[in-house]
């Protein structure tokens, strides 16, 4: 199947400070990246969708200037978490897909945990 | 607003059982149910399904849709402790988002 790799794997940072993760997809092009956050013992709730080359489509909720996404390849994109605080700190999943069509499969990532001091 | 209620939160049985997990939704324009395993790490992909009543299955995994109780089961038949993971179930709703249920935390002891 195909791969989605996430860099890092886990971060620890100091409060104020601003967090990058990236996600690759490995062996396919991805028209779509989709980032999710899980709390402990919660399930993944989507932050934002990206398109390759457009701005991310964010959820309610999710501040857009805290949690910055670039889409700017078909194999890359990257959340960068600004200013971070403590309430920051949970399991960050990107998940890709190859296609538009609503059953192309989402292949996840393997997470990164970002815990914030 | 969307939902998607997964049954029971957490289930603890002894190798050898069967399980069945369960999955109901309330969501705007569905297109299809998913059922993923999350061991430590990205959840990884077991299911989909699109049409009620034709049953899918992977070994000794089962899942069915019931699009009338707007609900859907996993069963698993003959647990092995690696079959120990959070469940979860996930419906395609509209053009592409996923609207993931709370998990069902599943541990098989030996």
């Amino acid at each position: 199947g195909a791969v989605v790799s996430q860099h890092p794997s886990w971060v620890i940072c100091k409060s104020g400070t601003s967090v990058k993760i990236e996600c690759r997809s490995l062996d396919f092009q991805a028209t779509t990246m989709f980032w999710y956050r899980q709390f402990p013992k919660q399930s993944l709730m989507l932050m934002a969708t990206s398109n390759e080359g457009s701005k991310a489509t964010y959820e309610q909720g999710v501040e857009k200037d805290k949690f910055l996404i670039n889409h700017a390849s078909l194999t890359l994109s990257t959340l960068t978490v600004t200013s971070a605080h403590p309430e920051d700190s949970s399991f960050y999943i990107c998940s890709a897909r190859e296609g538009l069509g609503f059953y192309n499969e989402q292949f996840f990532g393997p997470g990164t945990r970002l815990t914030v001091l | 607003e969307d939902k998607v209620v997964q049954s029971p939160l957490s289930l603890v049985v002894h190798e050898g059982d069967t399980v069945t997990l369960n999955c109901s939704y309330e969501v705007t324009n569905f297109r299809s149910l998913l059922w993923y395993k999350q061991e430590k790490k990205a959840p990884t992909f077991l299911f989909m399904l699109t049409s009620s009543g034709i049953e899918k299955k992977s070994g000794r995994l089962s899942s069915i849709l019931d699009k009338k109780e707007l609900s859907s089961i996993l069963n698993i038949t003959a647990t092995q402790t690696g079959d120990s993971a959070i469940y979860l179930c996930a419906i395609i709703q509209g053009a592409q988002k996923l609207v993931f249920g709370q998990g069902t935390r599943l541990t098989i002891n030996p």
